[in-house]
């Protein structure tokens, strides 16, 4: 069985600053795959970005960056540069690639609030 | 960017009756999934499909069916509507490829009266 975890139910960050959303995650698979999705108040999901666990470089989209610590089994996003847009809540997601049905199982979800 | 559709977006009914939430993609994908997004927001697998005539069932026991019989169409139905059944359905899909991300609908609030 594969979980994940995000322990912050909700944060707040001014606009323009730096936020880092935690997520760990337990499986017994050696490769699996890693994803943030945003949720805005229109419900649509979104992805932000994914991380192969084979690959040592943490990955990154503009402003979204992440902290992938294997060994740690610790997947914490970075927005920069905070924007009112970037309100939503956020899901980590993990998928190993050779799990049954390659689902994703996600985390709690963490509500994000970008402060004027 | 993602061609897959939910009807309806929003639908209120009242206890007992038989539904039925359509989900829709046009980018050929082989898997498809129901999450169920309860109030706490945690998003809950609860059916998926490799393809044609393939439905299981997901971590979360529900008492709703899903059908596959073409690769487009991935219909959700509840046969007797409960208020426990009240929450946000998402329905999403993907390629046969691992890394591929999912490409979720805008999903389906229902409400159960």
């Amino acid at each position: 069985a594969q979980t994940v975890t995000q322990s912050q139910p909700e944060m707040s960050v001014q606009e323009a600053e730096t936020v880092t959303l935690s997520c760990t995650y337990d499986t017994s698979e050696n490769n699996y795959y890693l994803f943030w999705y945003k949720q805005p108040p229109s419900r649509q999901m979104i992805l932000v970005i994914r991380q192969e666990a084979y690959k040592q470089q943490n990955a990154t989209e503009n402003r979204f960056s992440v902290n992938f610590q294997k060994a740690a089994k610790s997947f914490s996003l970075k927005i920069s540069d905070s924007q009112l847009g970037d309100t939503a809540m956020y899901f980590c997601a993990l998928r190993g690639a050779y799990n049954a049905g390659n689902m994703l199982t996600f985390g709690g979800g963490t509500r994000l609030m970008v402060k004027p | 960017e993602a061609d897959i559709y939910q009807t309806p977006r929003y639908l209120v009914i009242g206890t007992g009756k038989k539904i039925t939430l359509e989900c829709s993609q046009t980018m050929g994908h082989d898997k498809m999934y129901w999450y169920q997004q309860d109030p706490g927001m945690e998003l809950h697998l609860i059916h998926y499909s490799y393809g044609v005539n393939s439905t299981e069932k997901g971590d979360l026991s529900s008492e709703s069916t899903v059908s596959r019989i073409r690769t487009e169409h991935f219909p959700l139905t509840l046969e007797s509507a409960r208020p426990s059944h009240t929450s946000q359905y998402l329905c999403a899909s993907r390629p046969g490829a691992t890394n591929e991300k999912l490409f979720f609908g805008s999903g389906t609030q229902l409400s159960v009266l």
